[in-house]
């Protein structure tokens, strides 16, 4: 049972473009949502979140959107650059237990040149 | 400050083996979660620790146990080793792990090779 999904397994995006990475989730209990960006054989790095009682949270060049009653929530890349290109997961988790991330599967963003 | 530090970072066992990870948190921080990640499963949940008791369980067999210290560090020990558990397995720490808006970091992981 995948309740958290990123149906986009690659992205393929041109340096300064925007980057747009989906996520859709099932569990509406879920309250925090957070993006985490992972190069091969190293650990997550954190990005960037959100709580359910927001729709929107900036972080310079990282927009997370959350459209609860669609149960989905992007993340914006502006502008893409080359070190952009890793592997991002979303993640979600419920109140209470903030350190039980549920993760998605990820999406491969290729930014190029 | 240091972050999340995980030992060893690389190793390999043979089946039936055992083995023990060990996580140091991010000073100040009391909660411990360990991960497994795998090409077929993704990132999954193993357990959490705060304050030397476990307090959040994922759906792993019991091979899977961990424990934490009174200094926050942890270790997660796998008995019987099998094939499928080759695997990274990471470590992530916060402050306290419970409420939303408690970021958290992650180490460098654990590559276990399962031969």
């Amino acid at each position: 049972d995948q309740q958290v999904k990123q149906n986009s397994p690659s992205l393929s995006v041109q340096e300064g473009r925007i980057s747009i990475l989906n996520c859709d989730y099932t569990n509406s209990m879920f309250d925090y949502f957070l993006w985490y960006k992972k190069y091969p054989a190293e650990g997550p790095t954190f990005l960037i979140s959100i709580s359910s009682i927001k729709d929107k949270n900036e972080d310079g060049r990282f927009t997370v959107f959350l459209n609860k009653s669609a149960k989905h929530l992007s993340l914006h890349i502006v502008p893409s650059q080359p070190g952009d290109s890793a592997v991002y997961f979303c993640a979600a988790s419920l109140t209470g237990t903030a350190s039980k991330l549920t993760f998605g599967t990820g999406t491969r963003l290729q930014v190029t040149l | 400050k240091a972050g999340v530090t995980q030992t060893p970072r690389y190793l390999i066992k043979t089946r039936g083996q055992q083995v023990t990870l060990s996580c140091s948190p991010i000073s100040g921080h009391r909660s411990v979660s360990w991960y497994q990640q795998t090409p077929g499963q993704g990132l999954q949940f193993l357990f959490e620790y705060f304050s030397e008791t476990q307090r959040n369980k994922g759906n792993f067999p019991g091979r899977f146990s961990g424990r934490q210290f009174s200094n926050s560090r942890s270790e997660m020990n796998v008995s019987t080793l099998e094939l499928g558990d080759s695997a990274l397995y990471l470590c992530a720490s916060s402050v306290t792990g419970r409420s939303s808006g408690n970021t958290i970091y992650f180490g460098e992981g654990s590559w276990l090779t399962v031969v």
